[in-house]
Order: C-alpha cells, then sequence, then structure tokens
C-alpha cells in the first residue's frame, strides 16, 4: 500500500524549460513534506521542503506547492538545467511516523 | 566537514550467510536512521537509533537488527540472507529523533548483492 505515489517515472525536458514533477499521497496525518535528488551512486541530498501550513515554498530556481484537499504536492524547476537531470524523491512524513514515506521517484532528464 | 560514509560501499554474499554494514554520521549529528532501497523503488525505512536505542521500526523482520554506539556511529546486521535482501542500504544522519521535519542527511549507501 503505497502512501506515496510518484505516478510517472520519467521526464524529459528542455533546457530552459519549466519542470514539473508531481507526487500524491493518501495519509491524511501527513504534515511534512520534502523532495529529494539523487544522482548515480550517490545518496539523496535534501533539495526543498514545505509544511502542511504552507501552500508554497520557494527556493531559487526550485518551487513546491501543496495543495492538501487534493492530497497532492508538485515541484517546479524553472529554468531547467541539464545539471539537473537526476532522480527526484518524493517524501513525506507525520503523524506518528517520524520517519521518511518516500515515493518510487521520478528520473528528470534535461536536454540540452 | 565529513558528511556520512558508509562501508563497505559494494559487497556479495550468498543466501544465508550474514552481513553487516557501517555508517558514522555527519559530525553534530546523533540520529542515525537506515533506509532499503531496491531497484526501482523509492527508500524504504528499516529503523532509526537515537541514544543507542531503536527508537522507530519499519515493516522489515527480525532478521535485520542494528546498533548505535556512543559515538554515533551505527552498524545494521541483516542474518539468513535472502536474494530479496539484494539492494541499495542508505544510512542517513539527522539532529534529533522521530519527527521528520529535519532534512536527512544521507550517505552514499552500500550496494548488496545476495546470490
Amino acid at each position: 500500500d503505497q502512501q506515496v505515489k510518484q505516478n510517472s517515472p520519467s521526464l524529459s525536458v528542455q533546457e530552459g524549460r519549466i519542470s514539473i514533477l508531481n507526487c500524491d499521497y493518501t495519509n491524511s496525518m501527513f504534515d511534512y513534506f520534502l523532495w529529494y535528488k539523487k544522482y548515480p551512486a550517490e545518496g539523496p541530498t535534501f533539495l526543498i521542503s514545505i509544511s502542511s501550513i504552507k501552500d508554497k515554498n520557494e527556493d531559487g530556481r526550485f518551487t513546491v506547492f501543496l495543495n492538501k484537499s487534493a492530497k497532492h504536492l508538485s515541484l517546479h524547476i524553472v529554468p531547467s538545467q541539464p545539471g539537473d537531470s537526476a532522480v527526484y524523491f518524493c517524501a513525506a512524513s507525520g503523524g506518528s511516523q517520524g520517519n521518511l514515506i518516500f515515493g518510487k521517484g521520478t528520473k528528470l532528464s534535461v536536454k540540452p | 566537514d565529513a558528511g556520512v560514509t558508509q562501508s563497505p560501499t559494494h559487497l556479495i554474499k550468498t543466501r544465508g550467510q550474514q552481513v553487516t554494514l557501517r555508517c558514522s554520521p555527519k559530525s553534530g549529528h546523533d540520529t542515525v536512521s537506515w533506509y532499503q532501497q531496491a531497484l526501482g523503488q523509492g527508500p524504504q525505512f528499516i529503523f532509526q537509533y537515537y541514544e543507542e536505542e531503536e527508537r522507530q521500526r519499519g515493516n522489515f523482520p527480525d532478521r535485520f537488527s542494528g546498533h548505535q554506539f556512543p559515538n554515533y556511529s551505527s552498524e545494521l546486521n541483516v542474518n539468513a540472507l535472502l536474494l530479496g535482501d539484494s539492494a541499495l542500504y542508505l544510512c542517513a544522519s539527522s539532529l534529533g529523533a522521530l519527527r521528520g521535519t529535519g532534512e536527512l542527511f544521507f550517505g552514499e549507501g552500500s550496494r548488496l548483492t545476495v546470490l
């Protein structure tokens, strides 16, 4: 039973355009959401997070949007750069769960 | 400032054997969590150690056990290895236990192959 779902295994975007990565969750107790980026042969690295009391958080080229009623969040990367090519994981925590629940990831390819 | 370090990076075992993986947390961190990432999947939480005690555990059998030492480093032990235990094992450190509101710092992982 997947509590965090990333339904797009891959996404290809042209350099300079916007990348939008989507994530859905089922557990209404989740109150904190994070995005991690993973390059091959490296561990995941933290990218950006959002608390459930907010609906948007921005950090440079990266913005995360949270729609609690739809149990949906998205990560926007503008403008996309070839160095952004990686696997992006959505993660959530909350309630009695202090650990993070990860989605399966979306592989982003940004083409020059 | 050393990040999270894990050893070994790769190892091959046969079914029924036992394996020990090691992790040193990022300097200043006191909490270590272990995750298993199977091929094509996201990381799955195994357990978390804080103050040398297992504080939380995911849905993993008792064959998976761990330990945290006074210097905050940690070990993950897996007994009676199964083919399905083949995965990337990630160690993550943080400051403070339980609440997932702080970012986790991950190591590069230990790639375990069970034949």
